[in-house]
Formats: structure tokens, C-alpha cells, sequence
């Protein structure tokens, strides 16, 4: 069983452009949540998606936007891209284990890089 | 909002040594997760902690939220050069999580 897939691995862009993010959750997974991750900080939450809507956003703009498709699987975009946005891009998503309690797996990240 | 505090921000370690990771929350924790993360790429699941006193292990780490539930500490026995990484807590509010900036661990051969 494949965990949680991202793509691509990495990515350059330069400022003003726009990019695309993609996610896959675990089988049976049918909620996913983004997470940014700068260099020496701990992941902060973008978005969650749930039955393709957006169920809750964290403290980003809305140059950050996202997808959920049928298949559970995500897209990050984000538009008009600033140096800040530099980071590691995290998607999770989510299970409800045998104790009963939910349990987020999380996919390998894209490293994205702004010039 | 709630914050997480995780100590020491930095561990270097001889391989075989005992150590131990803490974690603490501004506010009641209601479940909190331990993750590792190699440099520069996904996190890891390693556990779940949700009730007070609760403790768990997986193979030589083991995690304990106290009686409070407003902190965790993680810990190793007898470690090796794979233990190292960064280890970061992360308290679930309402299914997302919030994390503590991490523990980076060397481990000295």
C-alpha cells in the first residue's frame, strides 16, 4: 500500500509566477491538509480539504488556494509568488485508527524554491 | 492561540547513550503527535498520545503526555547513528496540527 505521494520533489520558480502542487493520500484516506515548512521552523497549516470543499485555513493568504478531487487526491496552488514562499511543502492525510483516533500521515514533501 | 516549546532545540549525543526530548504546551493537550523528519524531507509517524499519563513505545523510543496534559517528553534508549534527525511534537486542534520548532539530534559514533 503506497503512503502518501507528492509531486514533483522539487521546484524552482521566479517571482510573479504561479505553481502547482499535487498530493495523493494514503488508501482510505479521505481527508487531506497542507502544511508549509520553512528552513528550521516547524510545519505550519495552509488548509485542510474534506469531501472537496475546504473545511478549514490556517493564518495564509489567498494567493494560496487548493483542490480537492473526487478521488481524495489534492492540488496546492499558489499564485504570485514571493521570495518567502520558499520552503517545503508538506500534504498530510488523514485515518481514523483502530483506538479510534485519528492519525495524519504525511507525504515526502515538495522542496520549492523562489528566484 | 496555542504554542509549543520543545527542548533542547539541539542534542549531539554518543551513540548508545540515553536521552530524552520534552514538549510543552501553553495549553491543555488534547492529542499530540510525534513525528521524525529527516533533513529536508517528510515527516515520519511515531506515535499518538491522547490521555493523561498515557505512554507508548515504538521499538527503542518511547513518549509520555503527563497527568496535566500540557507536556510531553520523548525518549531513547541505548542510541543509534538512525536516531538521528530532527524529532518534532505537534498538538491536533480540531485536525490540524500545531508544531514545536523541533529537537535536531546528532549522534556521535
Amino acid at each position: 500500500d503506497a503512503g502518501v505521494t507528492q509531486s514533483p520533489t522539487h521546484l524552482i520558480k521566479t517571482r510573479g509566477q504561479q505553481v502547482t502542487l499535487r498530493c495523493s493520500p494514503k488508501s482510505g484516506h479521505d481527508t487531506v491538509s497542507w502544511y508549509q515548512q520553512a528552513l528550521g521552523q516547524g510545519p505550519q497549516f495552509i488548509f485542510q480539504y474534506y469531501e472537496e470543499e475546504e473545511r478549514q485555513r490556517g493564518n495564509f493568504p489567498d494567493r494560496f488556494s487548493g483542490h480537492q478531487f473526487p478521488n481524495y487526491s489534492s492540488e496546492l496552488n499558489v499564485n504570485a509568488l514571493l521570495l518567502g514562499d520558499s520552503a517545503l511543502y508538506l500534504c498530510a492525510s488523514r485515518y481514523l485508527g483502530l483506538a479510534g483516533r485519528y492519525e495524519q500521515y504525511f507525504g515526502p514533501g515538495t522542496r520549492l524554491t523562489v528566484t | 492561540s496555542q504554542e509549543l516549546e520543545q527542548s533542547p532545540q539541539s542534542l549531539i549525543v554518543q551513540e548508545g547513550k540515553n536521552l530524552t526530548i520534552n514538549c510543552t504546551s501553553s495549553k491543555t493537550l488534547y492529542g499530540l503527535y510525534w513525528y521524525k523528519q529527516k533533513y529536508g524531507e517528510g515527516l515520519i509517524f511515531l506515535m499518538m498520545l491522547q490521555k493523561g499519563g498515557e505512554e507508548k513505545s515504538h521499538e527503542k523510543i518511547t513518549a509520555k503526555l503527563d497527568e496535566k496534559k500540557q507536556q510531553s517528553s520523548l525518549h531513547i534508549t541505548a542510541s543509534q547513528p538512525s536516531h538521528a534527525g530532527i524529532y518534532l511534537c505537534g498538538a491536533d486542534i480540531e485536525d490540524k496540527i500545531i508544531f514545536g520548532k523541533g529537537t535536531r539530534l546528532h549522534i556521535l559514533p
